[in-house]
């Protein structure tokens, strides 16, 4: 069974930084893209970034081009979003998603909150 | 980036009755279409992909139609835990993919 586990979240003032990780277990987790899916308060979610299996190519949505980078370890099944220059429109609920920029989302993690705010 | 106009916001029907979905793009996406049911303080989840697959263990009642830009999410006979709301999402022209603002399906 596919679980992918978030963790990292939390109150942040405008302009700082968060790390957020995701625990990855039940496949093989070298072998798939993976990425990051928000959701603001009350609305659709938002893909924000995605990173390839082998290669590590990586992809960004234009409103956290240059803020926020993906990576991951794949000796530790462990999928990663450094952001930093943290706004207040960032404030979501952030999904780890198993799957490349141009998949659905089978797999989601059950999210963990960023909340930007003085 | 393709945007996807979703209708009506809310629905109101009661159970056992039929619900039809709505989900227009902004230009076509071919049959790169999916529906995502999301409850409460749970992350979504995979319906329908490629506009009329079912995702693994979605109930029957649960079917999806269109291409291009008109698709249908119709529920066939609601059931009380389908009352939640209702993503569509396009992977057709990327990045980035895309999603609906949804709608939102209420108990009448």
């Amino acid at each position: 069974e596919v679980q992918l586990l978030e963790s990292g979240g939390g109150l942040v003032q405008p302009g700082g930084s968060l790390r957020l990780s995701c625990a990855a277990s039940g496949f093989t987790f070298r072998s798939y893209a993976m990425g990051w899916v928000r959701q603001a308060p009350g609305k659709g979610p938002e893909w924000v970034s995605s990173i390839s299996g082998v290669n590590g190519d990586t992809y960004y949505s234009g409103s956290v081009r240059g803020r926020f980078t993906i990576s991951r370890d794949n000796s530790k099944n462990t999928l990663y979003l450094q952001m930093n220059s943290l706004r207040a429109e960032d404030t979501a609920v952030y999904f780890c998603a198993k799957g490349g920029p141009g998949d659905y989302v089978f797999n989601w993690g059950q999210g963990t909150l960023v909340t930007v705010s003085s | 980036e393709v945007v996807l106009t979703q209708s009506p916001a809310t629905l109101s029907l009661s159970p056992g009755e039929r619900a039809t979905l709505s989900c227009r793009a902004s230009q076509s996406v071919s049959s790169y279409l999916a529906w995502y049911q999301q409850k409460p303080g749970q992350a979504p989840r995979l319906l329908i992909y490629d506009a009329s697959n079912r995702a693994t263990g979605v109930p029957a009642r649960f079917s999806g139609s269109g291409s291009g830009t008109d698709f249908t999410l119709t529920i066939s006979s609601l059931e009380p835990e389908d009352f939640a709301v209702y993503y569509c999402q396009q992977r057709y022209n990327w990045p980035p993919i895309t999603f609906g603002q949804g709608t939102r399906l209420e108990i009448k």
